[in-house]
Formats: C-alpha cells, sequence, structure tokens
C-alpha cells in the first residue's frame, strides 16, 4: 500500500534561510508525488508535481523538490524563506497505475517564519 | 478559468441531522473526490466520482455517500451526523486518470 511519511509536525526557518521539508514515500511502483500547500481557512494548492520526466522539480513561489528513489524520498527546498511561506505544507502520492484518481496525502508540517 | 467552487463555506449542524454538500469543479474536468480533513485524521480521501460513476472509495461508513451529475457537479451527503464528523470538507477536479487534482476551498461543518 502506498503512503508518505513527513518527518517533523512543525519546522520553524528565520526569514532568508533555506527550507527544508521532508517526505519519503512508500510505493510498490514509481508513484506520482506532489507538495500542496494550505494557508488557513483554505483549500490546498498544489506546489509542484513529479511525474517521472525529471528529478528535480520546479514549482511555484520559488520551491523545488527532487526525486531520489534510492531514498524514497521527495524532499521540498526554497532557497530563502519569505514571511508569506508560512503555512501548512503536505506531500502526496498517489498511484500512476490506477484508473482512479486517489490521493494519500501525509500528516503535514506546520511551516513558521522568524522575522 | 473559474476554480473549484463548494457550497456551503460554512456549516452548523446537530447529531443526529443529515447534510448536503456540493461541489462544482473546473469546467471541463470530469473526475470529482472528495476528502475529509480533521485535525486528529489528516487528509482523508472519500470517494471518487468520474462521469457521475463512483470509481473509487475510501474507508468510510456507509453514511457518507454522493453522487455526480451530468454536469459533473458532485454533492456529498451525510446522514445521521456524528460529532466526530466535523471537520474540513475538501472537493477536488481533475480532467481525468492520473490528472493533477484542484482544490476548493472546502466546507467547514460544525456538528453540535
Amino acid at each position: 500500500a502506498q503512503s508518505v511519511t513527513q518527518l517533523g509536525s512543525h519546522v520553524s526557518v528565520s526569514e532568508g534561510a533555506l527550507v527544508l521539508l521532508r517526505c519519503n514515500y512508500s510505493s510498490s511502483v514509481p508513484p506520482y508525488l506532489f507538495w500542496y500547500v494550505q494557508y488557513p481557512n483554505q483549500g490546498l494548492q498544489l506546489l509542484l508535481k513529479y511525474t517521472s520526466a525529471a528529478t528535480l522539480v520546479k514549482g511555484i513561489n520559488g520551491f523545488e523538490a527532487e526525486f531520489k528513489k534510492s531514498e524514497t524520498s521527495f524532499h521540498l527546498t526554497k532557497p530563502s524563506a519569505h514571511m508569506s511561506d508560512a503555512a501548512e505544507y503536505f506531500c502526496a502520492v498517489s498511484d500512476r497505475d490506477s484508473s482512479a484518481s486517489k490521493i494519500i496525502f501525509g500528516s503535514g508540517t506546520r511551516l513558521s517564519i522568524r522575522p | 478559468k473559474a476554480g473549484v467552487t463548494q457550497t456551503p463555506r460554512y456549516l452548523i449542524k446537530t447529531r443526529g441531522q443529515q447534510v448536503t454538500l456540493s461541489c462544482s469543479p473546473i469546467s471541463g474536468h470530469r473526475s470529482v473526490s472528495w476528502y475529509q480533513q480533521t485535525p486528529g485524521q489528516g487528509l482523508q480521501f472519500l470517494f471518487e466520482y468520474f462521469s457521475e460513476t463512483q470509481r473509487n472509495k475510501g474507508n468510510f461508513p456507509g453514511r457518507f455517500s454522493g453522487r455526480q451529475f451530468s454536469n459533473s457537479r458532485s454533492e456529498m451527503n451525510v446522514s445521521t451526523l456524528e460529532l466526530g464528523d466535523s471537520a474540513l470538507y475538501l472537493c477536488a477536479s481533475s480532467s481525468g486518470v492520473s490528472d493533477t487534482q484542484y482544490f476548493g476551498p472546502g466546507t467547514r461543518l460544525t456538528v453540535l
């Protein structure tokens, strides 16, 4: 069965510092991988998606993630944090061989930015 | 293109009542999925509809049901509400198989 594990329910960084949010996945076949962001009282917004075209995926708002099969990881990074990045981030996986659209989400990581 | 819309945004019900939530997908999208988000259980998949047919279902009791209309709009119904059904219910649409899902703002249901 597919699953994702997000390491760290809360991450705090200073403004301008590197953001690193960790995600490890478990899947029997190469999956699709996603990072979504959720701002307070809002739905989920897609940051980026891995579909095997390239292992380094660039997303919106300066975020990127690297797919590492050997480590079964898909960590999210941003070189320089902004105050506006404060939100909850979800890593997710779906089965590319499935005929249905079903996403399995991680438990989320709340990112706080210190001035 | 307009995004995914959900109505109502907020809802308060009492135990034992039933509720219907509505979701309008992005124009042209034929797949609609529903998720429940709670602080304790996180984001959990409820079910997915594609061309008016339920294509996939999560592990929720039969009190949770849904349907999709010919215009791809979807409704989710919860009968005999329990306190534990209090949650943010998110709807997502996509164009079809293994495609990116776009989420609506959610309906926050509070059961008293």
